[in-house]
Parts: C-alpha cells; structure tokens; sequence
C-alpha cells in the first residue's frame, strides 16, 4: 500500500493553463506538506497544513494555493502557469509537527510547462 | 537563519569503495538530524536520523552517520558502496523542539557508483 501518493505522476500543460495535484495519505498522520524540487534539485518547503489549518506558508507566489478538505489531503492548485513552474513538487505527512517527527514522501508530480 | 552545506555536489565512486558525505549546519543550539536518500526516479527515504544519544547512528543499507557537535557535522558513511545506492542523498536539520515545517534540506550531493 502505497503511504503517501499523488497524482498525477507527470504533467504537461501550456503556459496560462489552470492545474491541479492531489495528494493523499493514509498513514493517519496530521501533519501533510508541499515541497517544490528545482532542476538542481533543491527542496524547498512552499506549504505546511496541520489538521487541515496552514501552518508554514513559505514565500509562494500567490497563483498556487493549496486546500485540505481533511486532514489526509492536501491539494495544490495552481493558477496561471508559468515557465518557472517547471518542478517537481513533492507532497510530504508527518505523524505531528514535532521536530522528532521524520516526514514520509510521496513519488513526487512532475511539472512540465510548455 | 539557519542553513545546511553539502560541501560535494556530485560523487563518483567504484564499487566497494568506502563513502563519506559531508554534511554541515548553521545553528546554534541542539538540533535534530537526517539523511534522506532519493533513487532515480523515486521519492525521498529516511536513511537515518539523529535526535539524541550515542552520535554514531547507523541506519538502513550498511549507512551510518556521526554526529559532531564541535563541528556542526553530521556526515554519512558507507563502508562498502554498490551500484545500488546511486542516488541523491540530502542532508536535512531542524530545530530541536522546532516544527517539522522548519525542515531545512542540503542542496544534495549526487552519489553515482561504476559497477
């Protein structure tokens, strides 16, 4: 069983295009985050959600925006795509917020903007 | 603002060769610390981590990693390296007591191994 998963795996779409990626987790954690991998492929936190609340809210440009409508899910929608979206984004839970707590990844969602 | 450096951003190795990567961090106070590991075309892993205790810690795969707080190192090592364990590895630090959401992560050092 797969703990944390996002779909799609791979996205191709046009500049200007409105997309979405959807992320779940059923490890029953309360914790679930969104990273953004550049093609050196740092990690950046971009979004934190605790019980479905915001916690961290990185400096993301306001196009994405991300919605848990439970505390297994945590949707990134993203408005008006542009070239510098190119990513891979990575969707993340851990069990709480505590710094003891290792996170679990998912397979990551490939963005591709033409 | 903390930070953490991995000094070496691509490494070759041969099969059997040992492995050290290093690893650095910026802050003051305790912290708590990991090693994730990404295979190609896949998620990242828990290799290890560190909260308190003995500074060597060993994880999964033969890996294991030393603390050292005088240095503000934690690095990884292997003994013995296989064409498996190409990957990205990155280093990653948080705040002892800080919140998971403070994650910072190393900019990753590329491990490939020549069978």
């Amino acid at each position: 069983d797969t703990a944390v998963s996002q779909t799609p795996k791979y996205l191709v779409t046009q500049m200007g295009n409105d997309k979405s990626i959807k992320c779940e987790q059923n490890l029953g954690h309360d914790t679930m985050y969104w990273y953004k991998q550049d093609s050196k492929k740092f990690l950046k936190i971009m979004f934190s959600y605790n019980n479905k609340e915001l916690i961290i809210n990185e400096t993301v440009p306001n196009r994405f925006s991300p919605k848990s409508p439970d505390k297994a899910h945590l949707n990134l929608h993203i408005n008006s795509l542009e070239l510098g979206d190119s990513a891979v984004y990575f969707c993340a839970s851990s069990q709480d917020t505590g710094s003891n707590q290792p996170q679990h990844f998912g397979d990551g969602t490939r963005l591709s903007i033409l | 603002a903390q930070s953490v450096s991995q000094h070496n951003h691509h490494v070759i190795l041969s099969e059997a060769a040992s492995l050290e990567l290093g690893c650095n961090y910026s802050y003051g106070g305790t912290v708590n610390l990991f090693w994730y590991v990404q295979y190609p075309g896949q998620h990242l892993q828990l290799l290890l981590k560190y909260f308190s205790g003995d500074p060597l810690v060993k994880g999964i795969k033969g890996f294991e990693a030393e603390f050292i707080k005088s240095k503000f190192s934690f690095n990884l090592r292997k003994p013995s390296v296989q064409w498996s364990d190409t990957a990205e590895y990155f280093c990653a630090v948080i705040p002892y007591g800080g919140s998971q959401g403070n994650l910072i992560f190393g900019k990753g050092t590329k491990l490939s191994v020549k069978p």
